[in-house]
């Protein structure tokens, strides 16, 4: 169970070109799902917060024009990256929180699979 | 905001012997940390996680402590085995407990590369 889809999982593009990155919660829903970065060898860093119905909540630094989220329904949130540049390329993975409660009283953090985002 | 800070960045340990990875915090109001591992080109993994009210948790080979007052929390692996091998990251966020409100986006930090020699 706790299965979170993200499609595409590589993506190489030209610069200036938009792209959607999706992020699915397969078997569970999710009002509230999360977007990281990860450059190669380092840490996760999360970018925004994503919530169902609702504008999503930007970290500092984090463009929100350049980075379009929707969270349209409570299983699906998407990442759109507009007019990407080579500094863009990066590897984007989505999280999911679960709203069933676990026995320890906490609602885990589900993560999908990621996108490698390349721009030429 | 928060701040976590993880070492060793990397740790060799032999087989069967026991791996400790140590992380700290900086935000006194987090009170959710959780413990994942990721291989290369993965996904990271939910392994382990620890709220505030609770000083030590334990799954099989797994645990965790936590103290609050130092603001530090422990990974701790024990008889360790080839397929342990990978990247592990704490994180830390607040939450909500019991309130039906989550936690909040995760900080992690920067990572362990634990290496099992055989």
């Amino acid at each position: 169970g706790a299965v979170v889809s993200q499609h595409p999982s590589w993506v190489i593009c030209k610069s200036g070109t938009s792209v959607k990155i999706e992020c699915r919660s397969l078997d569970f829903q999710a009002t509230t799902m999360f977007w990281y970065r990860q450059f190669p060898k380092q840490s996760l860093m999360l970018m925004a917060t994503s919530n169902e119905g609702s504008k999503a909540t930007y970290e500092q630094g984090v463009e929100k024009d350049k980075f379009l989220i929707n969270h349209a329904s409570l299983t699906l949130s998407t990442l759109t990256v507009t007019s990407a540049h080579p500094e863009d390329s990066s590897f984007y993975i989505c999280s999911a929180r679960d709203l069933v409660v676990t026995e320890g009283g906490n609602q885990p953090q589900h993560f999908g699979d990621g996108t490698r985002l390349s721009i030429l | 905001g928060e701040n976590v800070e993880q070492h060793p960045s990397t740790l060799s340990v032999q087989e069967g012997d026991s791996a400790v990875i140590k992380c700290t915090y900086s935000d006194s109001a987090s009170n959710y940390f959780p413990w994942y591992k990721q291989e290369l080109g993965k996904r990271p993994q939910l392994i382990i996680d620890i709220r505030s009210n609770v000083g030590e948790k334990k799954d099989q080979r797994i645990a965790v402590t936590l103290n609050k007052t130092a603001k530090h929390f422990s990974l701790h692996i024990t008889e360790t085995q080839p397929e342990d091998s990978a990247v592990y990251f704490c994180a830390a966020s607040f939450s909500l407990m019991y309130s039906g409100g989550g936690a909040d986006g995760l900080t992690f930090g920067k990572g362990t590369h634990l290496i099992i020699q055989p």
